[in-house]
């Protein structure tokens, strides 16, 4: 298994240009979601997927759209990059139900380095 | 809303000596699920420990312990004779769940720790 697959590893921008992270994984797991990592800021949490067609926000989730057609992909789209998105991306993914009795955990991405001109 | 603190944004040591990072959380469900991340310098994040807010035995794995305690919401983890491979960023994290423990796997992360473990 591959795991948790980003890409690309590293992007720059300019201001106002689109683009979109790819994410895929093929642990076959339900949850899906995208983080960003700011310094001093630990990562928080942008969008997140329950299942293909199912989308939610997280803590920011202003200037991303995300999609989930299937189970396997997440992308993450910015529709106008700004420079305040400047950040390091990560993609994770889990089983979609925790349990008490279980260790599932968020199994995380390489990561995309992403810098906004 | 829930919350986790790491106070210390970085801590510098030398080889072979013990060093504690602090976690604190804050929230509202009987019911959670604590993190503990390494982020080594290549940037990968390393899945260290999962503690559920019913168990709060302490836990050693070599030279890793943590120290769950609820009554002082803390998850402190301890590094036992430091090592230079030990340098990286360090991150609590927790997972609210509903009553019978389920969730959905949103985590808050605490703003991380750097550990410089000098030779």
């Amino acid at each position: 298994n591959a795991g948790v697959t980003q890409t690309p590893k590293f992007q720059v921008l300019k201001t106002g240009q689109s683009m979109t992270l790819q994410c895929a994984q093929d642990m076959n797991h339900e949850y899906m979601s995208w983080y960003r990592q700011d310094p001093g800021m630990g990562l928080r949490l942008i969008h997140y997927s329950v299942g293909a067609g199912i989308t939610d926000q997280g803590e920011v989730p202003n200037g991303y759209n995300v999609s989930r057609s299937t189970t396997e992909d997440f992308p993450l789209r910015l529709l106008s990059a700004a420079p305040s998105q400047t950040s390091v991306y990560f993609c994770a993914s889990s089983y979609s139900m925790w349990g008490l009795s279980t260790n599932e955990k968020l199994f995380f991405g390489s990561g995309t380095q992403l810098s906004v001109l | 809303a829930q919350k986790v603190t790491q106070a210390q944004t970085e801590i510098s040591v030398v080889e072979k000596e013990d060093v504690t990072l602090d976690c604190v959380y804050e929230t509202r469900d009987t019911t959670y699920y604590l993190f503990w991340y390494k982020q080594p310098p290549s940037g990968e994040l390393v899945f260290l420990i999962r503690r559920n807010s019913f168990d709060e035995q302490n836990e050693i794995s070599g030279r890793y312990s943590w120290n769950f305690q609820k009554s002082t919401s803390s998850f402190n983890f301890t590094i036992t004779a430091s090592q230079v491979v030990d340098s990286a960023v360090y991150f609590c994290a927790l997972s609210e769940a509903s009553a019978g423990g389920t969730s959905y796997g949103k985590l808050t992360f605490g703003q991380g720790t750097i550990l410089t473990v000098h030779p």
